[in-house]
């Protein structure tokens, strides 16, 4: 069983478009990570939320902590082609330093 | 500044060969693990280390050893590589304080075994 289940899995869009992926689970987490990953490299930090309800903006891209903290959504307006990648959401839980990993978000932008 | 560095970015063995991935950090991170990727499964923590000295297991450690002499280093070893262990690799160092943990990745080793 998943702990984050994140959806959707593929997602193709034109450049332009806003799109929305969501990042679920029945379990708290104490704080929630996305990252982004770009094919031959490993993850990069996009943002780090750890208040329920906390929203943060990182120019196009949105991210939004729910306010049980079970779950987040990350939103991007007007999508380009450089935002085409991978999208991983990652939690840690109580006080273990362990990330948890969803199976993570294919985005593919098309001019 | 060099962050996380793994070597080497590719390598292919044969079935029963073993072998060392290494890993090191210049960030004076205490917390470092090591994740495995596969095609639709996402990131899966196979071990990791809480500071020199201290390690435990992941989700998927079956194959894999680790050990943590040194804050910078923490290598991993497939004791005898099966073709399961066909993977992608990935290193991580963290930072963490009371509610959040931060995660800085490696470019990871792409690992075939035959």
């Amino acid at each position: 069983t998943q702990l984050l289940e994140q959806s959707p899995q593929f997602l193709s869009i034109q450049e332009g478009e806003n799109l929305t992926v969501y990042c679920n689970s029945s379990s708290v987490f104490s704080s929630l990570q996305w990252y982004r990953q770009e094919p031959g490299e490993g993850p990069v930090l996009l943002v780090t939320v750890v208040t329920g309800g906390e929203v943060k903006k990182l120019k196009r891209l949105t991210f939004q902590f729910g306010d049980a903290r079970k779950d987040s959504s990350l939103h991007i307006t007007a999508a380009q082609p450089g935002d085409t990648g991978l999208y991983l959401c990652a939690g840690t839980q109580g006080g273990s330093e362990k990330l948890v990993f969803g199976k993570g978000t294919k985005l593919t932008v098309n001019p | 500044n060099a962050g996380v560095t793994q070597t080497p970015k590719f390598q292919v063995l044969k079935t029963g060969q073993s072998m060392t991935l290494q890993c090191a950090q210049d960030m004076n991170h205490e917390y470092m693990s090591w994740y495995r990727q596969d095609p639709g499964m996402g990131l899966r923590l196979i071990h990791y280390s809480v500071g020199a000295g201290i390690t435990d297991q992941g989700e998927v450690p079956n194959g894999y050893n680790v050990s943590r002499s040194t804050t910078e280093d923490f290598p991993l070893r497939l004791l005898s590589a099966a073709p399961s262990q066909t993977s992608v690799y990935f290193c991580a160092s963290s930072y963490s304080n009371l509610m959040n943990t931060e995660a800085f990745f490696g470019q990871g080793t792409r690992l075939t075994v035959v």
